[in-house]
């Protein structure tokens, strides 16, 4: 079964900082991997979407990287702003004939101005 | 981009009520859609994937009798919470899957407290 673990938990950091989100899943047959950002009782906005061929994608200020062979993604923020503070959740879904997507706890990010 | 809207964002009901909650997905059509529970401080865990036209797939440990799912259109699904009770208390999103590419778009979400 598949599990999904973010570190840390929670974050908080002054703003303009550069910082990054860490996720680890225990099985690496996926399809793809999502980073989700979610705000105090909102539903989820899509940031995005790493298919497991690719090694990273980048929009903006946002870059996610994926290793799938040792079960690791990472959501780097560059030059942190307080409008950037939320829940950044990530997610996998497991082959293309699945639909789910298994959730990891999310960290809950600060960012100080 | 697809949008996924959700009814009501919030509800208050009393223990033993029944409380329905829509998600529909306004302008694309969606076969699927799926239903998540997320407690506090925990990730959202899907519950039920909702077909149109068809009878909903629970996830193990989800009571289908309590959970009612009804996905009458390609751009509606419903959630029933039948003889609702605190423990049930929570915040349920719905999201739609769009093809072919494959990508779930998320409602809102609806905050359910049950006094």
């Amino acid at each position: 079964k598949q599990e999904v673990t973010q570190i840390p938990a929670a974050l908080s950091v002054p703003e303009g900082e550069n910082l990054v989100l860490n996720c680890s899943f225990t099985d690496s047959a996926i399809y793809n991997l999502q980073w989700f950002r979610q705000d105090p009782g909102k539903g989820l906005t899509s940031l995005l979407l790493i298919q497991s061929s690719q090694r990273e994608q980048t929009s903006g200020r946002l870059n996610a990287s994926l290793d799938k062979s040792s079960g690791r993604s990472t959501l780097y923020i560059a030059a942190s702003q307080p409008g950037d503070s939320a829940t950044y959740l990530c997610a996998v879904k497991n082959g293309a004939g699945s639909y789910q997507l298994t959730f990891g706890k999310g960290t809950k990010l600060s960012v100080i101005p | 981009g697809a949008v996924v809207s959700q009814h009501p964002s919030r509800v208050i009901c009393k223990s033993g009520t029944s409380v329905k909650i829509e998600c529909r997905s306004l302008d694309f059509q969606a076969t699927t859609m799926f239903w998540y529970r997320q407690f506090p401080k925990q990730s959202l865990m899907l519950m039920a994937t909702s077909n149109e036209g068809s009878k909903a797939t629970y996830e193990q440990g989800v009571e289908k009798d309590k959970f009612l799912i009804n996905h009458a259109s390609l751009t509606l699904s419903t959630l029933t919470v039948t003889s609702a009770h605190p423990e049930d208390s929570s915040f349920y999103i719905c999201s739609a899957r769009v093809q072919p590419t494959d990508t779930q778009y998320f409602g809102p979400g609806t905050r359910l407290t049950v006094l």
